[in-house]
């Protein structure tokens, strides 16, 4: 059974990093493109970047500049970085599996940015 | 980027009616592999995504055939027949040819 499930800090001051763990069981990194995909108030849903299953990422030139991502295979888990957070930053963010077209999204993590 | 724009932003329906939903892009979804990569979402209130129909008309598993998708290069359509309460919520485009993938800003399909 595919299950995804993010982890993350709740709130975030201003102008620091932004971290998030996704958790998956069922299937192997090394398989699959994993996403990050965000859906905030002011802009909606949101293609954030994927790392593929064979390690290399892609990123939206939205995010570019202060996104990463990362992966440990051993703890079948995904990291998504982000510094520099602003107030727009605040919403909802989840990880997704799939190449071009994401099937299996977890819960998602509430995220605000706030001081 | 590729814009999507979806019509209309809110679509009242009775119940065992039926919906149509437009999604139109900027510029052509078709890939230079031939395949079209635009998918249909429905949201449901604090729920994830969940994926309705990929590469335009294909349903995902367990999606019940009342759902179709249809449609070519910039023009697509999702339709929905015989509503039923469960298919209230919020549904989304998303293009998958391009960088950066791009959702369309969503329908709100809400009961008459």
């Amino acid at each position: 059974q595919v299950q995804l499930k993010e982890t993350g800090p709740g709130l975030v001051q201003p102008t620091q990093t932004l971290s998030i763990t996704c958790t998956v069981s069922g299937f192997s990194l090394t398989s699959y493109y994993m996403q990050w995909v965000r859906q905030t108030p002011g802009k909606g849903l949101e293609w954030m970047g994927f790392i593929r299953s064979g390690g290399s990422t892609e990123y939206n030139s939205e995010f570019k500049s202060r996104l990463s991502i990362s992966r440990d295979t051993s703890k079948n888990q995904v990291f998504l970085k982000m510094n520099s957070l602003k107030t727009e930053d605040t919403g909802v963010y989840y990880c997704a599996r799939g190449l071009a077209v994401m099937g299996d999204w977890g819960q998602g993590v509430m995220v605000t940015v706030s001081s | 980027d590729v814009v999507m724009t979806q019509t209309p932003v809110s679509l009242p329906v009775s119940l065992g009616g039926q919906a149509s939903i437009s999604c139109r892009s900027s510029q052509s979804l078709v890939h230079s592999n031939g395949n079209t990569y635009l998918h249909w979402y429905l949201q449901k209130p604090g729920q994830s995504p969940q994926l309705l129909i990929y590469r335009v008309s294909n349903r995902f598993s367990g999606v019940p055939d009342r759902f179709s998708g249809s449609g070519s290069g910039t023009d697509f359509t999702l339709k929905i027949s015989r509503v039923e309460p469960e298919d209230l919520g919020d549904y989304y485009c998303l293009q998958s040819t391009h960088f950066p993938y791009t959702f369309g800003a969503g329908t709100k399909l809400e009961l008459k």
